[in-house]
């Protein structure tokens, strides 16, 4: 089936502007995460959402970045006033969830993005 | 909160060896632990997993092993092949809190 999609693939922005991120969980699954990749890095943890709500949002580095997921599915990584150090891949994973039982997160191709 | 140490950043082994990677990680309440690879340009892709209830998972060429009382876990990849180059990342995860490791960059010389 399909996976988790990610668009845009690639974002070239202005220092100051604001973007928008998308992620397209594979259906069914309840639990989608958002995690921030810099190059020779992990990814880092900014945010989960179980269902429409942010369970975990203790990531997200400053009050610059928000996210949304309104229907449960689709959610959206919102960041203003972009900076040059907000450049880095935006990976998105999605996983079925159990409070109890951790599952596996299967991520997406991520959005690169570069502010200039 | 979690912190995932992983071991070495750099890996080069002629195809056909063994590559070992290890992570030792903070959380005694850890008990989810992926293991990622992740090639250039594309997102993390797991390939094994451990949980806190079992030492040892094997799959074909793949194993992670698990010592919860010492904190530390390690994937080992037997027969290495060309193919098996790319970034390969650990985790820990707390009931879906997930934290990575800084990467392995594992090279298959053929």
């Amino acid at each position: 089936g399909a996976g988790v999609s990610q668009t845009p693939s690639n974002k070239v922005t202005e220092k100051g502007k604001y973007v928008e991120l998308r992620c397209d969980p594979i259906s069914g699954h309840t639990a989608l995460y958002w995690y921030r990749q810099s190059l020779g890095q992990g990814p880092e943890f900014l945010i989960y959402f179980q269902g429409t709500g942010a369970a975990d949002d203790s990531g997200l580095p400053n009050d610059r970045f928000f996210a949304v997921r309104p229907e449960g599915s689709v959610s959206t990584l919102k960041i203003q006033r972009t900076e040059r150090g907000d450049s880095a891949v935006y990976l998105c994973a999605s996983s079925p969830w159990d409070r109890l039982i951790p599952y596996e997160q299967y991520f997406g191709p991520g959005t690169r993005l570069t502010v200039t | 909160g979690e912190n995932v140490e992983q071991h070495p950043s750099t890996l080069s082994v002629q195809e056909g060896d063994s590559a070992v990677i290890k992570c030792t990680y903070s959380d005694s309440a850890s008990n989810y632990f992926p293991w990622y690879k992740q090639e250039l340009g594309k997102g993390p892709q797991l390939i094994i997993d451990i949980r806190s209830n079992v030492g040892e998972k094997k799959d074909q060429r793949i194993a992670v092993t698990l010592n919860k009382t010492a904190k530390h876990f390690s994937l080992h990849i037997t027969e290495t092949q060309p193919e098996d180059s790319a970034v390969y990342f650990c985790a820990a995860s707390t009931n879906n809190d997930m934290r990575f490791g800084a990467g392995t960059r594992l090279t298959v010389k053929p």
